[in-house]
């Protein structure tokens, strides 16, 4: 079956303490991406990759990280979460040749103490 | 810059009633246009999208939505809406040449039984 797989899809963590949100898909994708979604502002791009070891900013990218060293993986990595990082993250795949075919995980839902 | 407005924030419709919902954007070139919807706990699933030609465009679960240039809108439409199109649903606009996307906040749909 094809599908964006994140993990976890929930956490509750502490201030400081790194944590890693992994997103794995399994459609040969070369675009992944990855959104927070807060009340009120609907989703909002952090980072995207176009292919491995190619990445940019969206536009919320303060206080994130990613690495895409594999095709089909695009972790998104917290270093020192922050209470205002308390979201529901998103990761969406994209075949290169059905723009705006965004397919999305079942989101990670994240709470920072 | 570009921009995506849904001036709705919730919908309540009983079934069988038609539907629209509202979605403006700003954007200097031609862009190209998304609905997707997100059930509870879900991702979200793309359910039409427009990048050039007609300007009526058709999804999946029975929903349309029409390109009106000169009004900057993409409006959602469905002509009898069942229970379980209760859900929230998207408007994005994305710009022709990259792979940034940009969300409107959402329209959260009830339906009455």
């Amino acid at each position: 079956e094809a599908q964006v797989t994140q993990n976890p899809r929930y956490l509750i963590t502490v201030t400081g303490k790194k944590l890693t949100v992994t997103c794995s898909q399994n459609m040969n994708h070369e675009y992944m991406s990855w959104y927070r979604q807060d009340p009120g502002l609907g989703l909002r791009q952090i980072y995207y990759s176009m292919n491995v070891e190619v990445t940019d900013k969206g536009d919320v990218p303060e206080g994130y990280k990613v690495s895409r060293k594999e095709k089909r993986n695009f972790p998104l990595i917290l270093e020192s979460p922050s209470p205002n990082q308390t979201s529901l993250y998103f990761c969406a795949s994209q075949p290169t040749e059905s723009r705006g075919e965004l397919f999305f995980g079942e989101g990670s839902r994240l709470t920072v103490l | 810059a570009q921009s995506v407005t849904q001036p709705d924030i919730h919908i309540t419709v009983s079934e069988g009633a038609s539907l629209e919902l509202r979605c403006n954007y700003s954007y200097g070139a031609t862009p190209y246009l998304f609905w997707y919807v997100q059930s509870p706990g879900q991702g979200l699933q793309l359910l039409l999208k427009y990048f050039s030609g007609d300007t009526l465009v058709q999804g999946i679960k029975g929903f349309e939505a029409e390109f009106k240039r000169s009004q900057s809108s993409f409006n959602l439409r469905k002509p009898s809406v069942h229970w379980s199109d209760a859900a929230e649903y998207f408007c994005a606009v994305g710009a022709s040449g990259t792979y940034k996307y940009i969300f409107g906040t959402g329209t959260r749909l009830k339906v009455l039984a």
